[in-house]
């Protein structure tokens, strides 16, 4: 299993544009997460998905946009990016039933530069 | 008030030493989890261990073992024998709520312990 992959790993936007950051897993997760994690903080949920068609806000929505339309697929859509959206975006996935918990288990990342 | 607070932004220990870091956590839930990852310079977050509130023991898992105080509202990471692979970032995290509530799942993290082991 490739557990959470993330594309691009890097990206350099000019202020305006717009992209979407691609976010799969494998692992038949229900529920998956973005998450931006700004210089020397933790991380800030940006929006999450219980399941494919649903998704809701986190803590620092603005700006950004969703949506689940798979189980695999939970890709994050930046309109008009500006500077403060500079960061590096963690896509997240869980409810692993082996386990027993609900840990999250995080991609590698995307870092994102907007100039 | 912060939900997270890890008050210990960066720490030196010698290689072979045990190290704690703390993280404390505020909430009125009675039911939630404390997870704590590891952010090596690469970047990735990795899982290292989970507390449930209702555990009646404290969580281990190979040199990684967490000292939770329910009353004190503490959950601090011990490592033990610690390796120059331990440098990196930890972060401390909670879930706030059971399990089994859609929506509950979201995770609150702290701002992190930087921690560089010394050879």
């Amino acid at each position: 299993n490739a557990g959470v992959t993330q594309t691009p790993k890097f990206r350099i936007l000019k202020i305006g544009q717009s992209m979407t950051l691609q976010c799969a897993q494998d692992m038949n997760h229900n529920y998956m997460y973005w998450y931006r994690q700004d210089p020397g903080m933790g991380l800030k949920l940006i929006y999450y998905s219980v399941g494919a068609g649903i998704t809701d806000k986190g803590e620092v929505p603005n700006g950004y946009n969703v949506s689940r339309s798979t189980t695999e697929d939970f890709p994050l859509r930046l309109e008009l990016a500006a500077p403060s959206q500079t960061s590096v975006y963690f896509c997240a996935s869980s409810y692993s039933k082996d386990r027993g918990t609900d840990t999250q288990y995080f991609g590698p990342g995307t870092r994102l530069t907007v100039l | 008030a912060q939900k997270i607070t890890q008050t210990q932004p960066g720490m030196f220990v010698q290689e072979k030493e045990a190290v704690t870091l703390d993280c404390t956590y505020d909430t009125s839930d009675p039911s939630y989890g404390l997870f704590w990852y590891k952010q090596p310079s690469s970047g990735e977050m990795i899982f290292l261990i989970y507390q449930g509130s209702y555990d009646q023991q404290n969580a281990t898992e190979g040199r990684y073992s967490l000292n939770f105080q329910k009353a004190r509202k503490s959950a601090n990471l011990v490592i033990s024998a610690s390796q120059l692979g331990d440098s990196a970032m930890y972060f401390c995290a909670m879930r706030e709520g059971p399990i089994s509530n859609f929506g509950n799942e979201k995770l609150t993290f702290g701002t992190g312990t930087r921690l560089t082991i010394i050879p």
